[in-house]
C-alpha cells in the first residue's frame, strides 16, 4: 500500500535560513508526487509536483524539491525562510489508480523565526 | 474563474441533525471529490466524483451521502451528525487526464465543522 511519512511535525527556522522539509514515500508504482502548502484558515494550495522528467522541481515562492527514486524521498527546500512562509506543508503521492486519490501525509507546521 | 468554492465557511451541528456541505467548481473538470482533514491525519478521502452521475467510495464514507447531477456541483451530504464528524472538510476538482491520473488537483477553502 502507498504511504507518506513526513518527519517533524514542527519545523522551526529563522527567517533567512535554509528551509527543509522531508518527505518520504511508499509505492509500488513510478508515483506522482506533490507537495502542498496550507495558510491558516485557507484551504490547500499546489507548491509544486512530479509527474515524470527532471528529478528536481522548482515551484512557486521559490519552493524546490527532488524525486530521489534510490531514497524513495521527495523533500521539500528553499534556500531562504520568509516570514510568510509560516504555514503547514503536506507532502501527497497519488495513488495511480482510477480513484485518483491523493494520499497525504501527516503535515509539517513550519514557524519562522524574526 | 472563481476556482472551487464551498460553502458554508463554519457551521455548528447538534448530533443527530442532517445538513449538506456544497462544493462548486467553474473550471469543468470531470474529477471531483472530498477530503476530511482531523488533527495530525493529513487529509483523507471520503467520496469521489469521475462525472455527472458517477459517485463512489473512498476511505472514509460512512455517515456521508454525495450525488454529482451537474459537472459544476458535488455536495456533500451529513444524514444524521456525530461528534466524530467534527472536521474540517474540503473539496477539490480536476480534470482527469488518463485512467489512473488527473491534472492538478485544486482545493476549496474549506468548512469547519462542529458537531456538538
Amino acid at each position: 500500500a502507498q504511504s507518506v511519512t513526513q518527519l517533524g511535525s514542527h519545523v522551526s527556522v529563522s527567517e533567512g535560513a535554509l528551509v527543509l522539509l522531508r518527505c518520504n514515500y511508499s509505492s509500488s508504482v513510478p508515483p506522482y508526487l506533490f507537495w502542498y502548502v496550507q495558510y491558516p484558515n485557507q484551504g490547500l494550495q499546489l507548491l509544486l509536483k512530479y509527474t515524470t522528467g527532471a528529478t528536481l522541481v522548482k515551484g512557486i515562492n521559490g519552493f524546490e524539491a527532488e524525486f530521489k527514486k534510490s531514497e524513495t524521498s521527495f523533500h521539500l527546500t528553499k534556500p531562504s525562510a520568509h516570514m510568510s512562509d509560516a504555514a503547514e506543508y503536506f507532502c501527497a503521492v497519488s495513488k495511480m489508480d482510477s480513484s485518483y486519490k491523493l494520499i497525504f501525509g501527516s503535515g509539517t507546521r513550519l514557524l519562522v523565526r524574526p | 474563474n472563481a476556482g472551487v468554492t464551498q460553502t458554508p465557511k463554519f457551521q455548528v451541528l447538534k448530533t443527530g441533525q442532517s445538513m449538506t456541505l456544497q462544493c462548486a467548481q467553474d473550471m469543468n473538470h470531470e474529477y471531483m471529490s472530498w477530503y476530511r482533514q482531523d488533527p495530525g491525519m493529513g487529509l483523507r478521502l471520503i467520496h469521489y466524483s469521475v462525472g455527472a452521475g458517477i459517485t463512489d467510495q473512498g476511505e472514509v464514507p460512512n455517515g456521508y451521502n454525495v450525488s454529482r447531477s451537474t459537472t459544476e456541483d458535488f455536495p456533500l451530504r451529513l444524514l444524521s451528525a456525530a461528534p466524530s464528524q467534527t472536521s474540517v472538510y474540503f473539496c477539490a476538482s480536476a480534470r482527469i487526464m488518463t485512467a489512473t491520473s488527473t491534472d492538478t488537483q485544486y482545493f476549496g477553502p474549506g468548512t469547519r465543522l462542529t458537531v456538538l
